[in-house]
């Protein structure tokens, strides 16, 4: 079954400790996003990834790492979580078709909390 | 300021009624128009367009992308229940980016 998995779904830390989230597709796209979402902010991008070890800046991007070493894996990493990063974040991926971004599909998104 | 505005924010109608969703955007390098459904979940797909595909329809949904005015409208005819939800457009950037950036949606209720 073609699916963005992301693990894990719920997550309830405190602040300073450093955290992964994972995210893996299995339908060879190029292209991977993280966003995340708040009330009344909408969906907004993290980070993006057009290929391997290829990644670039979203819209919010302070406070968060990632990396592509591998086409399938896009893992997110928050080095030292902070309250306001309390939020629901969403794993995507797509082909790039025409030099253009297609459907994405995105994970279950995974709901962080920072104490 | 926002680069993607939609509106309404929130709409609520009586099913069987025809409801028209707008999303405005900016044209710098812009390379695509897409509309997604969020239930109680994940973002799902509806439609992509782009300056060579203005048109789409799938349904009783349907979207316009109006490159004149920099929009684009989601028609959602004969609502029902189920299309409860909320709606969210992207802007595609282009250039030497591939940037997707959000609305912050419209949350459309269907009252029986």
């Amino acid at each position: 079954e073609a699916q963005v998995t992301q693990n894990p779904r719920y997550l309830i830390t405190v602040t300073g400790k450093k955290l992964t989230v994972t995210c893996s597709q299995n339908m060879n796209h190029e292209y991977m996003s993280w966003y995340r979402q708040d009330p009344g902010l909408g969906l907004r991008q993290i980070y993006y990834s057009m290929n391997v070890e290829v990644t670039d800046k979203g819209d919010v991007p302070e406070g968060y790492k990632v990396s592509r070493k591998e086409k399938r894996n896009f893992p997110l990493i928050l080095e030292s979580p902070s309250p306001n990063q309390t939020s629901l974040y969403f794993c995507a991926s797509s082909l790039l078709a025409g030099g253009r971004v297609g459907e994405q599909f995105f994970g279950p998104g995974t709901r962080l909390t920072v104490l | 300021e926002d680069k993607v505005v939609q509106s309404p924010l929130s709409l609520v109608v009586h099913e069987g009624d025809t409801v028209t969703l707008n999303c405005s955007y900016e044209v710098t390098n812009f390379r695509s128009l897409l509309w997604y459904k969020q239930e109680k979940k994940a973002p799902t797909f509806l439609f992509m367009l782009t300056s060579s595909g203005i048109e789409k329809k799938s349904g009783r949904l349907s979207s316009i992308l109006d490159k004149k005015e920099l929009s684009s409208i989601l028609n959602i005819t004969a609502t029902q229940t189920g299309d409860s939800a909320i709606y969210l457009c992207a802007e595609g950037s282009g250039g030497s980016n591939y940037k997707l950036t959000f609305g912050k949606g419209t949350l459309l209720t269907v009252n029986p």
